[in-house]
């Protein structure tokens, strides 16, 4: 299995542009996880999916930024305008429903924005 | 809610020497304990788990186990090597099953 692929693996953009961040989880993996890391704050739970269905987005910082999965094998965070305190490596992370399973991450896109 | 608490980094210590990051939590229920680490450049990894009480997780020399009486997962190596200089994790699954909470990291530089 190629693990959980995402792209791009670095992006630099400048301040108001629209940022879009790409993950494919591993086959059969029902739940999929994005997190934001940086020095000051950690690492960060943003948003996950069950089935495909957003459960829990409480960790999205403000409404400029929205995740989707349109199917099991695909799945996008947009941040749309961008800022420079957006900067931070952000992870995609898939695992099953079972209870005791690990997660699998993604290598992580780092994004600068100017 | 759940949380994790583990010791703040970095830590430096020269190779073969006896390595201990503390890790302790507040949980209902009964959760699951993991360590991941982290190497640069790369994602986190599963590095050991336990599921219940007791439990003791191991894997490439490194141990931890789940105390419930203290709330507490410590991670220990007997001898480090330069290869296992990385951030490693503690975190819990909550009881329900959903999220996994993670703690601070701990970063770890192990010289030669």
């Amino acid at each position: 299995d190629a693990g959980v692929i995402q792209s791009p693996r670095h992006e630099v953009t400048e301040m108001g542009q629209e940022v879009t961040l790409r993950c494919k989880p591993i086959s059969g993996h029902d739940y999929l996880f994005w997190y934001r890391q940086t020095m000051m704050r950690g690492l960060e739970l943003l948003i996950y999916f069950n089935n495909n269905v957003p459960i829990d987005d409480s960790g999205m910082p403000e409404d400029r930024f929205s995740a989707k999965m349109p199917n099991a094998s695909f799945s996008t965070l947009k941040i749309q305008p961008s800022e420079p305190r957006d900067s931070a490596v952000y992870f995609c992370a898939s695992r099953t429903g079972r209870k005791y399973n690990e997660q699998f991450f993604g290598p992580g896109t780092r994004l600068t924005v100017l | 809610g759940d949380s994790v608490t583990q010791m703040e980094g970095p830590v430096t210590l020269s190779e073969e020497a006896f390595l201990t990051i503390n890790c302790t939590y507040t949980a209902t229920g009964y959760p699951s304990l993991f360590w991941y680490v982290q190497y640069p450049g790369e994602g986190l990894q599963l590095l050991l788990k336990a599921t219940k009480a007791d439990d003791k997780g191991s894997n490439k020399g490194f141990e931890a186990t789940y105390r419930k009486e203290t709330t507490s997962f410590h991670l220990e190596k007997g001898s480090v090597q330069v290869s296992d200089s990385a951030v490693y994790f503690c975190a819990l699954r909550d009881t329900g099953g959903f999220k996994t909470i993670f703690g601070a990291g701990t970063r770890l530089f192990v010289k030669a």
